[in-house]
C-alpha cells in the first residue's frame, strides 16, 4: 500500500523559513516524480512544484508564486521528499500535500496518491 | 492554462444524475484528471486522461471530453458522493486546478 506521510508543519513568523518532509513507503520511490500541492484554508488546490527522477537529473519545476523562495529536493536513499520554504508570507498559509505522480510520461502527469497533509501557518 | 469549473456549487438529491463541466483556456488534448475531496481529507483521484476510471472508483463516475471542454458525470448520486470535485490539467506547466465544485445534499 502506498503511504505518504508529511511532517514539519507549524506556526512560523512572516519572513521565516520552514522545511517540510514527506516519508514515502509501499512503492519504489526513486521511480516516480514527486510533487507538492497546497490548499489555503477554505480555498482550492494549488500546485507548488515538482522534482523529477535521477535519470532526469532531479530537475525541478515551480509555480510562479513560490519560485525563488521554495526548493524541492528528494533523498531516494531515505524514500523522502522535502520542501524548503523561505521568505514566508501569510499567503503561504495552507495545508501542504505530498503527492506521487503516476508516471513520467506526459499522459501520466497526475497525482495518484496523496499524503494526509501538514498545516503551515504564517503569522506573527 | 486556466481551468474554469461550472457550477461552483451544486445541490442535488440521492439518486440524481449530475454533471460538472471543466473548461480549459486553451486546448489540453485529454490531459485532464478529476479528484474528489471530502472535508478534512486529502483529494482522491477519480478519473485521468479525461475518461479513464481510476482503479477502485465506482462505475457511476465517468468522464468525457477533449480539447477545451470536459465533463464529470455521476450517474446516480450516493450519500458518500457529497464532496468537492476538482479538475486538473497536466498538458503544460504550471499544472493547474479548477476552482472546485461543491456538491451538497438538497
Amino acid at each position: 500500500e502506498v503511504q505518504l506521510v508529511e511532517s514539519g508543519g507549524g506556526l512560523v513568523q512572516p519572513g521565516g523559513s520552514l522545511r517540510l518532509s514527506c516519508a514515502a513507503s509501499g512503492f519504489t520511490f526513486s521511480d516516480h516524480y514527486m510533487d507538492w500541492v497546497r490548499q489555503a484554508p477554505g480555498k482550492g488546490l494549488e500546485w507548488v512544484g515538482r522534482t523529477r527522477k535521477k535519470v532526469n537529473s532531479y530537475t525541478t519545476e515551480y509555480a510562479a508564486s513560490v519560485k525563488g523562495r521554495f526548493t524541492i529536493s528528494r533523498d531516494d536513499s531515505k524514500n523522502s521528499l522535502y520542501l524548503q520554504m523561505n521568505s514566508l508570507t501569510s499567503e503561504d498559509t495552507a495545508v501542504y500535500y505530498c503527492t506521487r505522480v503516476r508516471s513520467s510520461d506526459w499522459n501520466g502527469n497526475f497525482f495518484d496518491s496523496w499524503g494526509q497533509g501538514t498545516l503551515v501557518t504564517v503569522s506573527s | 492554462t486556466q481551468l474554469t469549473q461550472s457550477p461552483s456549487f451544486l445541490s442535488a438529491s440521492v439518486g440524481d444524475r449530475v454533471t460538472i463541466t471543466c473548461r480549459a483556456s486553451q486546448g489540453i488534448s485529454s490531459y485532464l484528471a478529476w479528484y474528489q475531496q471530502k472535508p478534512g481529507k486529502a483529494p482522491n483521484l477519480l478519473i485521468y486522461a479525461a475518461s479513464t476510471l481510476q482503479s477502485g472508483v465506482p462505475s457511476r463516475f465517468s468522464g468525457s471530453g477533449s480539447g477545451t471542454e470536459f465533463t464529470l458525470t455521476i450517474s446516480s448520486l450516493q450519500p458518500e458522493d457529497f464532496a468537492t470535485y476538482y479538475c486538473q490539467q497536466f498538458d503544460s506547466y504550471p499544472i493547474t486546478f479548477g476552482q472546485g465544485t461543491r456538491l451538497e445534499i438538497k
